[in-house]
């Protein structure tokens, strides 16, 4: 069973603090990977993507993504209160999500 | 733009009964999905489809139909409500595999 597995948390830091979610994968064959966010009652939206391994850096986003260990993370830094909300971890090999992990940030 | 719309917003079935799920994107997207979200879970496909005329299942395919006449419309079919498809049901379209634009889902309670 292909599976993408999450912390289902919730997961609390205080504002300012670097918040750190975590994603792993079971299908050796997924290539691309992707964090979505998704406030309570919306719809999902895309706020990283990767591909290689390494990090890919965007704004306060820093996706991580290591294919030996099939494990994906999110860092975000200086974590503001509009940033509280789950996120979603997806990879599409088959467009499998994880259950996403709930992030509270306290001012 | 209007992005990727959808209809209706809310919907109670009684068991049995059927109904679409309507879907239309004005981005000139390819690819076009339906998931559907049960509470505090992730994201399921149900199924998907890479253009007019080409439709493929997802991982819960079982109790809907779909069907792709234009680039801009995938409406999702119920045939037979059941109450295990309560749930939010999103649409979204891509040009490609990767970045996905969500609708606004559909909230399905069958009772």
């Amino acid at each position: 069973q292909k599976e993408v597995e999450q912390n289902s948390g919730p997961l609390s830091v205080p504002e300012g603090a670097i918040a750190s979610l975590n994603c792993t994968y079971s299908d050796r064959g997924s290539q691309s990977f992707f964090w979505y966010r998704q406030y309570s009652g919306k719809s999902p939206e895309l706020i990283m993507s990767i591909y290689s391994n390494g990090d890919k850096e965007d704004g306060r986003f820093t996706a991580q993504l290591n294919k030996a260990s099939q494990y994906v993370s999110l860092l975000i830094r200086d974590s503001q209160p509009s940033d509280s909300a789950t996120y979603l971890c997806a990879a599409y090999n088959d467009m499998r999500f994880g259950a996403g992990t709930r992030l509270t940030v306290k001012p | 733009n209007a992005g990727v719309t959808q209809t209706p917003k809310f919907r109670i079935l009684k068991i049995g009964q059927s109904m679409t799920l309507q879907c239309t994107q004005d981005m000139n997207h390819n690819y076009m999905y339906w998931y559907r979200q049960d509470p505090g879970m992730g994201l399921k496909l149900i199924y998907y489809s890479v253009g007019a005329g080409i439709t493929d299942k997802g991982e819960v395919p079982n109790g809907y139909n779909v069907s792709r006449s234009t680039t801009e419309d995938f409406p999702l079919r119920l045939e037979l409500a059941a109450p295990s498809q309560t749930s939010v049901y999103f649409c979204a379209s891509g040009l490609d595999h990767n970045e996905q634009f969500f609708g606004p889902g559909t909230r399905l309670t069958v009772l």
